[in-house]
C-alpha cells in the first residue's frame, strides 16, 4: 500500500499571501496524483488531477506540481473561501486508493 | 450537472447490517466506475470500495473486505453499499464518488453530500 504523507498538518497564512502545501508518496506514483479541497461540513471537491491539471471551474490561483514521490499544491493569493482542509490522493497503485491525512489551511 | 445523492445512513448496533444507496443523475451512469469513500468524525478520507462501469469488477479496502459489498443497478442509475457485521470503527460519513473515466486509473471528479452511519449499542 502506498502511504501518502502531507505537510504541514496545519498552515497559517494571511489572505492575499501564497500558500504551499506538500504531499509525499512512499513510492513513485508518477503523476497519478489528485488534490481535493474540503470545507467544514461539505463534501470534498476535486481541484487538481494528473498532478498539475486543474479541474473544471477551478481558479487559476490553484496550481499543482511534482512527479514521482514529491508534490506541491500552491495557492498563489489566498482568498477567504480558500481556507479549508486539503487532501492529496494517489491513483497509480490500487487497490487501495490512498489519501494523505490532510493539511488544514487556516487564517493567520 | 452531475448529482450524487446518498441515502440509507442511520444508527445501527454493532454486528447488524445497513444498505446505503447513491442516486446518480446528470451523466451517463453506466459509463463510469463508481466508488465509496468514508470519513470518520474529525478524521481524514478513507477509500472503501470501487465497482467498474458494468459491475464486473469490484475491489475493497482491507478494512471492509468480506463484510461490505458494492453493487450497482445501471437501469436505475443507482450505486449501493451493503454493509454487514458493522463495527464501531465503521462509524463515518459515507460518500459516493464518480470515477473520472470508464476505465482506471481513477480520481474522483464528483462527490455526493454524504450519509452518516453511526454504529453504536
Amino acid at each position: 500500500e502506498i502511504v501518502m504523507t502531507q505537510s504541514p498538518a496545519t498552515l497559517s497564512v494571511s489572505p492575499g499571501e501564497r500558500a504551499t502545501l506538500s504531499c509525499r508518496a512512499s513510492q513513485s506514483v508518477r503523476t497519478n496524483l489528485a488534490w481535493y479541497q474540503q470545507k467544514s461540513g461539505q463534501a470534498p471537491r476535486l481541484l487538481i488531477y494528473g498532478a498539475s491539471t486543474r479541474a473544471t471551474g477551478i481558479p487559476a490561483r490553484f496550481s499543482g506540481s511534482g512527479s514521482g514521490t514529491e508534490f506541491t499544491l500552491t495557492i498563489s493569493s489566498l482568498q477567504s473561501e480558500d481556507f479549508a482542509v486539503y487532501y492529496c490522493q494517489q491513483y497509480n497503485n490500487w487497490p487501495p486508493y490512498t489519501f494523505g491525512q490532510g493539511t488544514k489551511l487556516e487564517i493567520k | 450537472q452531475v448529482q450524487l445523492v446518498e441515502s440509507g445512513g442511520g444508527v445501527v448496533q454493532p454486528g447488524r447490517s445497513l444498505r446505503l444507496s447513491c442516486a446518480a443523475s446528470g451523466f451517463t451512469f453506466s459509463g463510469y466506475g463508481m466508488h465509496w469513500v468514508r470519513q470518520a468524525p474529525g478524521k481524514g478520507l478513507e477509500w472503501v470500495a470501487v465497482i467498474s462501469y458494468d459491475g464486473s469488477d469490484k475491489y475493497y479496502a482491507d478494512s471492509v473486505k468480506g463484510r461490505f459489498t458494492i453493487s450497482r443497478d445501471n437501469s436505475q442509475n443507482t450505486l449501493y453499499l451493503q454493509m454487514n457485521s458493522l463495527r464501531d470503527e465503521d462509524t463515518a460519513v459515507y460518500y459516493c464518488a464518480k470515477g473520472a473515466y470508464q476505465l482506471p486509473p481513477w480520481w474522483f471528479d464528483s462527490w455526493g453530500q454524504g450519509t452518516l452511519v453511526t454504529v453504536s449499542s
